[in-house]
């Protein structure tokens, strides 16, 4: 069975920090996807990124950079020089690779990040 | 581009009762989606459809119904609301890019539901 474990509940850090975000999985698949979305107050879930287990190299998207290692089957999120608009709840997601593309998410239990000003 | 709509936004139930939440896609996806997320929890998957005329359950689907007529609706029904059902519904839906292809889903904002 897939899992994603999220083991930060909440972090809280003073803007400008850098922090990371840590998401463990669990999959007997050989092909998979890895998803993050935040979700800001409001409510509502905002996709942030996919990576396809083929593809190890790491991504940066402005403050934004993730480190995805198969070894420790983990897909770590950074964010640098934080803001106080990045409070949100971060979710982990994995999906298998379904051959018709319907894919069933499985998602961490979300780590709440508060920046403090 | 209205994207993936939910109504209602908020709804009280009594146990018992039953309703439908409605979702409402306009990008023409094939992929359809039900989440639930109770608090401080991820979304767990309640059902879900590939296409107009087919659905299959999720890894929660006790309690729920849906259906999918039209590639654009993908109504779930709760019969016999139950107290366990309070959470937060989530609909999503993803674009058919061909095999293998995983697009992002996009989400509704969400119905919050309470069952008293």
């Amino acid at each position: 069975a897939q899992k994603v474990t999220q083991a930060q509940t909440e972090i809280s850090v003073v803007e400008k920090e850098d922090v990371t975000l840590d998401c463990v999985y669990e999959t007997r698949d050989t092909t998979y996807y890895l998803f993050w979305y935040k979700q800001p107050p409001s409510g509502e879930l905002v996709f942030l990124i996919r990576r396809n287990s083929f593809d190890e190299q790491n991504e940066i998207s402005g403050r934004y950079s993730w480190n995805f290692q198969k070894s420790t089957s983990s897909f770590n999120f950074t964010i640098t020089a934080s803001q106080v608009v990045d409070s949100a709840v971060y979710f982990c997601a994995l999906s298998e690779a379904r051959g018709q593309g319907a894919q069933k998410l499985v998602f961490g239990q979300g780590t709440r990040l508060t920046i403090n000003p | 581009n209205a994207g993936v709509t939910q109504t209602p936004k908020f709804r009280i139930l009594k146990i018992g009762q039953s309703m439908t939440l409605q979702c409402t896609q306009d990008m023409n996806h094939n992929y359809m989606y039900w989440y639930r997320q109770d608090p401080g929890m991820g979304l767990k998957l309640i059902y879900y459809s590939v296409g107009a005329g087919i659905t299959d359950k999720g890894e929660v689907p006790n309690g729920y119904n849906v259906s999918r007529s039209t590639t654009e609706d993908f109504p779930l029904r709760l019969e016999l609301a139950a107290p366990s059902q309070t959470s937060v519904y989530f609909c999503a839906s993803t674009e058919d890019r061909g095999t293998y292809s995983n697009q992002p889903q996009h989400f509704g904002d969400g119905t919050r539901l309470s069952i008293l």
